[in-house]
């Protein structure tokens, strides 16, 4: 049963553009959101947060928007860099029995092309 | 400067050998996970803790056991039970839940059963 889901595996821009990656999630206790880019063979980077009592974040050219009814998020980068090609993760995380439980999706590999 | 260490980063073991992955971190951090990678699948969560000597199964747990003897130290050991370990492990670790949510992973490790 997969809590976090990143439905589409890819996706392709041009540099300069914006680049849009879209999550679901199917646990409505989830509290916090996370986004994580992954270089092959490296561990994840943190890239932004949000919490669930907000709608939107913003850093930088990353923007997190959060639609709690539709249990949707989405991460904006604009503009998009050749050097933002990467996978991205989205997750999520809830207290459970005490414990901060951090669950992942699939991923979506993010190719800015020059 | 603070963060979380992996080691090894690459390890080979025989079929029917027990290993373990040593994750330790110097930031304080209360909350420690262990996260395996496997083509196509994301991230899927082996284990966690929040506290010293409390630790909570993940997800995929079978054929994996961890210990938190010590709040920096967040040791996985891959035995084998576990009918396929080669993948690519990621230990994280997570500061006291507040406004800044943000999550450190260590550079991972490579399993590969020969």
């Amino acid at each position: 049963d997969q809590q976090v889901k990143q439905n589409s595996p890819s996706l392709s821009v041009q540099e300069g553009r914006i680049s849009i990656l879209n999550c679901d999630y199917t646990n409505s206790m989830f509290d916090y959101f996370l986004w994580y880019k992954k270089y092959p063979a490296e561990g994840p980077t943190f890239l932004i947060s949000i919490s669930s009592i907000k709608d939107k974040n913003e850093d930088g050219r990353f923007t997190v928007f959060l639609n709690k009814s539709a249990k949707h998020l989405s991460l904006h980068i604009v503009p998009s860099q050749p050097g933002d090609s990467a996978v991205y993760f989205c997750a999520a995380s809830t207290l459970q029995g005490g414990s901060e439980k951090l669950v992942f999706g699939k991923g979506m590999k993010l190719t800015v092309n020059p | 400067d603070g963060g979380i260490t992996q080691s090894p980063k690459y390890l080979f073991r025989k079929e029917g050998q027990n290993v373990t992955l040593s994750c330790e971190q110097n930031l304080n951090h209360d909350a420690m996970y262990w996260y395996r990678q496997d083509p196509g699948q994301g991230l899927r969560l082996i284990y966690y803790s929040q506290i010293v000597n409390d630790f909570q199964k993940g997800d995929i747990a079978e054929g994996y056991s961890v210990s938190r003897e010590k709040k920096e130290s967040f040791p996985l050991t891959v035995t084998s039970a576990q009918k396929n370990p080669t993948a690519f492990y990621l230990c994280a670790s997570i500061g006291t839940r507040g406004t800044k949510h943000t999550i450190y992973f260590g550079e991972g490790s490579w399993l590969t059963v020969v």
